[in-house]
């Protein structure tokens, strides 16, 4: 079953604008990553967050995670055109070695010109 | 460059064929990841290697098979038992690097290739 849960599933903003997606999961983890998907393409990383940490920036991105409510925020500011994709959280659970990430089903955004 | 190569982006196959798709990487990695995605869904993981000659069964195995004989190539094959095969496959890799006692999997992907059976 799906470990990551991304909430809104569609966002639509208009550029300028930021954009807050989120991500609920169910068991413990070592990390949460962010990806995004073009359309038709492969995935990007974005950025990586381990367990022991509660916020990391990158550009234009700002994570956080709270483990104690296994959720985590991903905060794009003042959006561009070029940031309409879908995004996704992926987990790597505990313990679970080089087995792969367990994907939510993705937020799809959509930046209005 | 280095990078995460797929082929063909789009195949088509009959009902009852076998088909495989490409993978290769020239990062040096020594994970590799298959995965299916299915239109607005997230991805499930159908096989993954983290060494050559070795290979482990993901959520969604059944239909597929996959080979590591080297360590650039990990090639997918949809076998007809795959009832319904139709979706797009992306291919990753990773480094699976450890740092103290935390162990991180930043994957890499290719481009994917988009399966259709007629």
């Amino acid at each position: 079953s799906q470990q990551g849960e991304e909430d809104p599933q569609a966002l639509s903003i208009q550029e300028g604008e930021n954009a807050t997606m989120n991500c609920s999961y169910k068991t413990s983890i070592n990390n949460l990553q962010w990806y995004r998907q073009n359309s038709g393409r492969g995935l990007v990383h974005l950025i990586l967050i381990r367990s022991n940490e509660r916020e990391k920036h990158s550009g234009r991105l700002r994570v956080t995670l709270d483990t104690s409510k296994k959720s985590s925020s991903l905060l794009i500011t003042a959006s561009r055109a070029a940031d309409t994709a879908s995004y996704f959280c992926a987990t790597d659970a505990w313990g679970g070695g080089a087995d792969g990430l367990t994907f939510g089903k993705g937020t799809h955004l959509i930046i209005q010109p | 460059d280095g990078g995460i190569t797929q082929s063909p982006k789009y195949l088509f196959r009959k009902e009852g064929q076998n088909v495989t798709l490409s993978c290769e990487q020239n990062l040096n990695h020594d994970a590799m990841y298959w995965y299916r995605q299915d239109p607005g869904q997230g991805l499930r993981l159908i096989y993954y290697s983290q060494i050559v000659n070795d290979f482990q069964k993901g959520d969604i195995a059944e239909g597929y098979s996959v080979s590591r004989e080297k360590k650039e190539s990990f090639p997918l094959t949809v076998t007809s038992a795959q009832k319904n095969p139709t979706a797009f496959y992306l291919c990753a890799s990773s480094i699976f690097g450890t740092s103290g006692r935390a162990i991180y999997n930043e994957q890499f992907f290719g481009p994917g290739t988009r399966l259709t059976v007629l």
